[in-house]
């Protein structure tokens, strides 16, 4: 898998956009971009996926750069409840079967 | 409810001892994983099976160990090899890898807790 990089941590402030950055310049054209969200000592979340287009559900928006080496996820209007996690991970799917998770950004979402 | 259950929630071990956490899910997943989690770290992949009777080592899979007998357990050891137990285990299914077009969406079960004493 390729490897991801994002901020060790970000503040939001309640009810405003949280916009959480991701690199992935290694990306491959078959690699997907995954967003999952860990709240503490919970098991992580699924939030969003896409591979070039940009992706909406009713977590949030997924924005990916044309040439695909970096994306950001958006919350349009963070929660005391969002506080969390996110991790940026990059996969194929296919054959491969091993996801690889970093560090991820802790997203504060501050009253 | 669908969805992956893991138990325990809390589990302590004694030196030397095996244990072995229980993963199961209702989702009818070819794949599932057990990843590790120390604190303030991320995931770490111990193995992960692709089907039934298959598995494979991941990252960390020494002093553990696996079975796949059915589709919908995929139960972890901890065994006494495992000179650092002390962590947070996670379970996780997954229906893409081999199905092409969607990616490989994963997902998680809450977790197990296990500790040393």
């Amino acid at each position: 898998d390729a490897k991801t990089t994002q901020p060790p941590s970000m503040d939001c402030a309640e009810g405003r956009a949280a916009n959480l950055p991701c690199n992935h310049s290694t990306i491959s054209g078959n690699e997907y971009v995954y967003w999952y969200r860990q709240i503490h000592s919970q098991g992580p979340q699924y939030i969003i996926h896409g591979l070039k287009n940009n992706e909406t559900n009713e977590m949030a928006s997924l924005i990916i750069t044309e040439d695909r080496k970096s994306s950001t996820l958006i919350l349009p209007h963070a929660t005391l409840r969002d506080t969390a996690v996110y991790y940026c991970i990059v996969n194929s799917g296919g054959s491969n079967y091993k996801l690889t998770f970093g560090k991820g950004t802790l997203l504060t979402v501050n009253p | 409810d669908g969805g992956i259950t893991q138990s325990p929630k809390y589990l302590f071990r004694k030196e030397g001892q095996n244990v072995t956490l229980s993963c199961e899910q209702n989702l009818n997943h070819d794949a599932m994983y057990w990843y590790r989690q120390d604190p303030g770290q991320g995931l770490r992949l111990i193995y992960y099976s692709q089907i039934v009777n298959d598995f494979q080592k991941g990252d960390i899979a020494e002093g553990y160990s696996v079975s796949r007998e059915k589709k919908e357990s995929f139960p972890l050891t901890v065994t006494s090899a495992q000179k650092n137990p002390t962590a947070f285990y996670l379970c996780a299914s997954s229906n893409g890898g081999g199905r092409g077009l969607s990616g490989n969406t994963i997902y998680f079960g809450e977790g197990s807790w296990l500790t040393v004493v």
